[in-house]
Parts: structure tokens; C-alpha cells; sequence
């Protein structure tokens, strides 16, 4: 069963404008992770936010977390072409992490 | 430089056979993982591991084991291969001080084909 549910599937924004993608889960958490793929690689983690904070920063991007809504979400701002990728949630769930199906994003130069 | 690695990266089989695939990290991590990526699934966990004589099982085990000897190994062998099993897998690993959720680093991935 996945618990990290990104929204939207695909997003598709032009060079310099922000891309924000979104993350629901279903049970109490520890941690959730944000982690980036390059097609046909391996995946990359980019953050890494507790339950008990509610906004951490990395660089362009933002990382929200509310957890009474089970929900978090990514801001990349100032997005570049090289963002482009898949970009998954991962909560941690009691022992391991659940992965979501991604967000596609294509940013165009 | 440490790193994970993960050999062959792409491999075709025939339905039956028994398929290895080695995961190898130089990071000392006590925790390590497999996990396959499909098409409208996402990544999903088979086997993990927290440590040498270690193994637990993940969402998807069945067909699959893994055995671990060593800090930097853990080999996942598909016992008898079937077309389903036609995926992208993943090695990952974590190290423990920040616990077992901390951040995962994945290998480059191995390709296989089952016809």
C-alpha cells in the first residue's frame, strides 16, 4: 500500500517560475523525505523534514509539513531546465519508507 | 570517494532461472534495501536490511530473498524468475546515527528482463 501520494502526476512550467508539488500520506510519521530522479537513474535525496517541524529551507527549495492534514509539499523556485526530473515524497512509516508514484516535472528553457 | 553500487546493470533472463543481483556500499551503512520501480507504481520496498544476519521483509518479498554476511553486501536472488518480475531495482542505504529513517542514498539501479 503507498502512503506518499504526490500531486500533481506531471507539471510542466517555463525556466524562472516556481514549481510546487504536493505530498498526502495516511498514518502518523517520524520523518518525510523529498528525494529527486534524473531519468533512468537512481534517486537522489534532497530533504529530509520532522514531524515536529513545519517548514524547512534547501537552497531554491521549501519544504512544508502539516501534519494534522497529512500533507507536505515542495516549492523549487526559480526553477532551472536542469530541475527537470521525478520528484517523490517518501514518509517514513515505523520502519521504513513508502514511496509514491512522483511528480514528472518538464521544465522548458 | 564512498558510494553504492550495483551490478550487472542490465540483465535478461528466462523465466525460471535463478537471477542475483549484487548491491555493494563502501559506506559502512548498517541499513540497506531493494526495492523495485514500475511503471504506475512508484518505487516499492521488497527486502531490508539493519544489520549483518539482519533481513526483513518488504511490501513485495514474494519470489524474492536476500542474505546479509557483511556490513557493505546485500545481494537480492530472485529464487525462480517470472515475467513479472521484469522491473528496475533498486539498492539503497542508510546510516544509523541519525536512525533507521534517515536518509537514504540509492545505487544507479539494475535493469532486468525477464522473457
Amino acid at each position: 500500500s503507498q502512503q506518499g501520494e504526490e500531486d500533481p502526476q506531471a507539471l510542466s512550467i517555463q525556466e524562472g517560475e516556481n514549481a510546487t508539488m504536493n505530498c498526502s500520506y495516511k498514518t502518523s510519521i517520524n520523518n518525510l523525505q523529498w528525494y529527486r530522479q534524473n531519468s533512468g537513474r537512481g534517486l537522489v535525496h534532497l530533504i529530509l523534514i520532522r514531524s515536529n517541524e513545519r517548514e524547512k529551507h534547501s537552497g531554491r527549495l521549501r519544504v512544508t509539513l502539516d501534519t494534522s492534514k497529512k500533507s507536505s509539499s515542495l516549492l523549487i523556485t526559480a526553477s532551472r531546465a536542469a530541475d527537470t526530473a521525478s520528484y517523490f515524497c517518501a514518509p517514513w512509516d515505523t520502519d521504513k519508507l513508502i514511496f509514491g508514484t512522483g511528480t514528472r516535472l518538464q521544465v522548458f528553457p | 570517494d564512498a558510494e553504492i553500487t550495483q551490478s550487472p546493470r542490465h540483465k535478461i533472463t528466462e523465466t525460471g532461472r535463478q537471477v542475483t543481483l549484487a548491491c555493494h556500499q563502501t559506506w559502512n551503512h548498517n541499513n540497506m534495501f531493494w526495492y523495485r520501480q514500475d511503471l504506475g507504481h512508484g518505487l516499492r520496498l521488497i527486502h531490508y536490511s539493519y544489520g549483518v544476519q539482519d533481513t526483513n521483509k518488504g511490501e513485495v518479498s514474494d519470489g524474492y530473498s536476500v542474505s546479509r554476511s557483511n556490513t557493505e553486501d546485500l545481494p537480492l536472488t530472485l529464487e525462480s524468475a517470472a515475467s513479472s518480475q521484469t522491473s528496475v531495482y533498486f539498492c539503497a542505504s542508510s546510516d544509523t546515527a541519525g536512525g533507521p529513517g534517515d536518509t537514504q542514498y540509492f545505487g544507479p539501479g539494475t535493469r532486468l528482463t525477464v522473457l
